[in-house]
């Protein structure tokens, strides 16, 4: 299967300020990736669908001005995360579907805290 | 709007137990259904995979079936081990729609 790096792995950061985290496919190049947040002992929401090299579709209730997607290359996806709240706390997991459609590969996730 | 829901939401057993986990979905217009599993804090790493024509799926002593018409799907753990302690999610793949919706999970123990 694809494999799929983020990082960081883990960051804190104060209240209002910006957060990006990466994730990059190393083995695929993906026009496609999907980043999914989720909270403690929930499931995993689908926040947006990120296109390469055209704008991000978000699923309903996110806002995209808040949560900012680029995907700029075949490899590289990235979502920040802008004037982050305590709220904004969460576990966000990428995933890209490799070479079928059948399925996806998830990255190893990344723990925002935000104090 | 698709819904998966997955029962119980946590199971304890002791380690050599038979298990099963089950997993509903509200609609049937599926082009596949996955478990996953999930380690504190780690990504999702997949188990099984069955497409919408398909019954069933075996890995090692994992077993996922599936019945579309009712919404339904479970997976069978054979002799359970202290190492199948994990989150175990289901995620359906609905028709037209490259995303998956996942279940809430069970979070599984094993017990020496």
């Amino acid at each position: 299967g694809a494999v799929v790096s983020q990082h960081p792995s883990w960051v804190i950061c104060k209240s209002g300020t910006s957060v990006k985290i990466e994730c990059r496919s190393l083995d695929f190049q993906a026009t496609t990736m999907f980043w999914y947040r989720q909270f403690p002992k929930q499931s995993l929401m689908l926040m947006a669908t990120s296109n390469e090299g055209s704008k991000a579709t978000y699923e309903q209730g996110v806002e995209k001005d808040k949560f900012l997607i680029n995907h700029a290359s075949l490899t590289l996806s990235t979502l920040t995360v802008t004037s982050a709240h305590p709220e904004d706390s969460s576990f966000y997991i990428c995933s890209e579907g490799g070479p079928s459609t059948d399925t996806q590969y998830f990255g190893p996730g990344t723990r925002l805290t935000v104090l | 709007k698709q819904e998966v829901t997955q029962i119980p939401a946590a199971l304890s057993v002791p380690e050599g137990e038979n298990l099963v986990l089950n997993c509903s979905f509200t609609d049937s217009a599926i082009y596949n259904l996955q478990w996953f599993r999930q380690d504190p804090g780690k990504g999702l790493t997949s188990l099984l995979l069955i497409q919408s024509s398909q019954r069933e799926q075996t890995s090692g002593r994992l077993n996922a079936s599936l019945d579309k018409s009712s919404g339904r799907s479970t997976l069978y753990i054979a002799a359970s081990q202290p190492g199948d302690s994990a989150t175990y999610l289901c995620a359906v793949n609905p028709q037209g729609a490259q995303k998956l919706v996942f279940g809430q999970g069970t979070r599984l123990t094993i017990n020496p």
